[in-house]
């Protein structure tokens, strides 16, 4: 069983869709979680970071921990065809060289 | 505030040849990671290094591949004698101190190995 796993996509919606990002893990001790976003032949960018369990709001994104589930989200309101890119769920453990387990990545299109 | 920078951007090298990337961390950031993406997989991550220290290489081949964080100047990775294989995106992120896991990626480079 991979670490950290995430639906590839791809997944195509139309402008001003929720859409739903999702990733679970088996890793207990991961802490730290996050979500980057890669455009094509770019470097990642983060988008959010949580802290060990609960909710966290910015804009339009939203990111969700449940460590019970081991299962973490990302939410993005009123999609816009700028969101069109590759989303990335990372997490790593507190403490040590905290280097990050990414998921595949799951590429989103947002049409107009 | 210049982000994280990595060049050459695109590198192309003929197999049995060596191939030098090198990451220049964002201003105030002592940390320093390599990640590989190879075509359809997710980013792996290769070496962790603070100036003049190897802290984890879990994730470095055995062989032909090293790296290095000099007290001057930007981190090296250095592959050699590159096989076909080794064509893939190579992301470096840096960190400050205590960053909680926030690591900032550069825009990476891309080996091409004929």
């Amino acid at each position: 069983q991979k670490e950290v796993e995430q639906d590839p996509g791809p997944l195509s919606v139309p402008e001003g869709a929720i859409v739903s990002l999702n990733c679970t893990y088996s890793n207990s001790a991961f802490q730290y979680f996050m979500w980057y976003r890669q455009y094509s032949r770019k470097g990642p960018e983060l988008l959010m970071y949580t802290y060990s369990s609960g909710n966290k709001e910015d804009g339009r994104f939203t990111a969700q921990v449940d460590k019970s589930s081991k299962y973490i989200s990302l939410f993005i309101r009123d999609s816009q065809p700028s969101d069109s890119a590759t989303y990335l769920c990372a997490m790593s453990v507190k403490g040590g060289s905290e280097k990050l387990v990414f998921g595949k990545g799951m590429k989103l299109t947002v049409n107009p | 505030n210049a982000g994280v920078m990595q060049n050459p951007r695109h590198l192309v090298r003929r197999r049995g040849q060596e191939a030098r990337l090198r990451c220049s961390p964002m201003k105030g950031h002592s940390h320093v990671y390599w990640y590989r993406q190879l075509p359809e997989e997710g980013l792996k991550f290769m070496v962790y290094l603070q100036k003049e220290n190897i802290i984890d290489e879990s994730g470095m081949p055995k062989e032909r591949f090293s790296a290095e964080f000099p007290k001057e100047g930007p981190s090296i990775l250095r592959i050699q004698q590159v096989v076909r294989g080794d064509s893939a995106a190579y992301f470096c992120a840096s960190s400050p101190q205590s960053s909680g896991g926030q690591q900032f990626f550069g825009p990476g480079t891309r080996l091409t190995v004929l």
